[in-house]
């Protein structure tokens, strides 16, 4: 079945530095990867779409120049968080479309925590 | 544009028991309704899916879904709970975005405990 890898699964940081966040799609093509954001006991916000080979479209209220999204190959996204601040602690979940298909798969989340 | 909403914060259900996770929804054209479980410090599982055809739906684990378009309803069901099943379930929309692209749009999500 289809399978999205995502890397680190933790991480905690300073405040100032900057997270890179991997998915990757391990079975397939992923033609367009999401990226969501959740809070605790809280659904998930959809922060970005993102196609291979252009540019990412993100959501109203989603800071574009800090939360830098590349999907630079049909098997591999990034998100980076710069300059991190505690308030961007929460879990990072990515989620890929099969080229042609319906189905989205889940990356299993990236706990993110900045001190 | 489309939403969905899970009225329900928590469900409390005694394990054997039936077990219903109410979802309805609000859409602009034909409905592409999904549901997602997620297990603590997860990602999101698939569960089932309605696109078209039958108005019941089965899915993974022993999970169906009623479609049900006067009521405007896409409720989970499972006969009889296990407490493996206490987690965090998602009911999700498909919406269509620019470019021919679509995107989910969950639900608050929905807490299900089953009790032994």
């Amino acid at each position: 079945g289809a399978v999205v890898s995502q890397h680190p699964s933790r991480v905690i940081c300073k405040s100032g530095t900057s997270v890179k966040i991997e998915c990757r799609s391990l079975d397939f093509q992923a033609t367009t990867m999401f990226w969501y954001r959740q809070f605790p006991k809280q659904s998930l916000m959809l922060m970005a779409t993102s196609n291979e080979g252009s540019k990412a479209t993100y959501e109203q209220g989603v800071e574009k120049d800090k939360f830098l999204i590349n999907h630079a190959s049909l098997t591999l996204s990034t998100l980076t968080v710069t300059s991190a601040h505690p308030e961007d602690s929460s879990f990072y979940i990515c989620s890929a479309r099969r080229t042609g298909k319906d189905g989205y798969t889940f990356g299993s989340g990236t706990r993110l925590t900045v001190v | 544009a489309q939403s969905v909403a899970q009225p329900e914060d928590q469900v409390n259900v005694a394990e054997g028991n039936p077990l219903t996770v109410k979802c309805t929804y609000s859409v602009s054209g034909n409905p592409y309704l999904f549901w997602y479980v997620q297990y603590p410090n997860r990602g999101l599982q698939f569960l089932l899916k309605y696109i078209t055809g039958d108005n019941l739906v089965k899915g993974s684990y022993g999970f169906e879904a009623e479609f049900n378009k006067s009521q405007t309803s896409f409720h989970l069901k499972k006969p009889s709970a296990l407490v493996s099943d206490s987690a965090l379930y998602f009911c999700a929309v498909r919406e269509a975005i620019s470019g021919g692209y679509n995107k989910l749009i969950f639900g608050a999500g929905t807490r299900l405990a089953v009790h032994p």
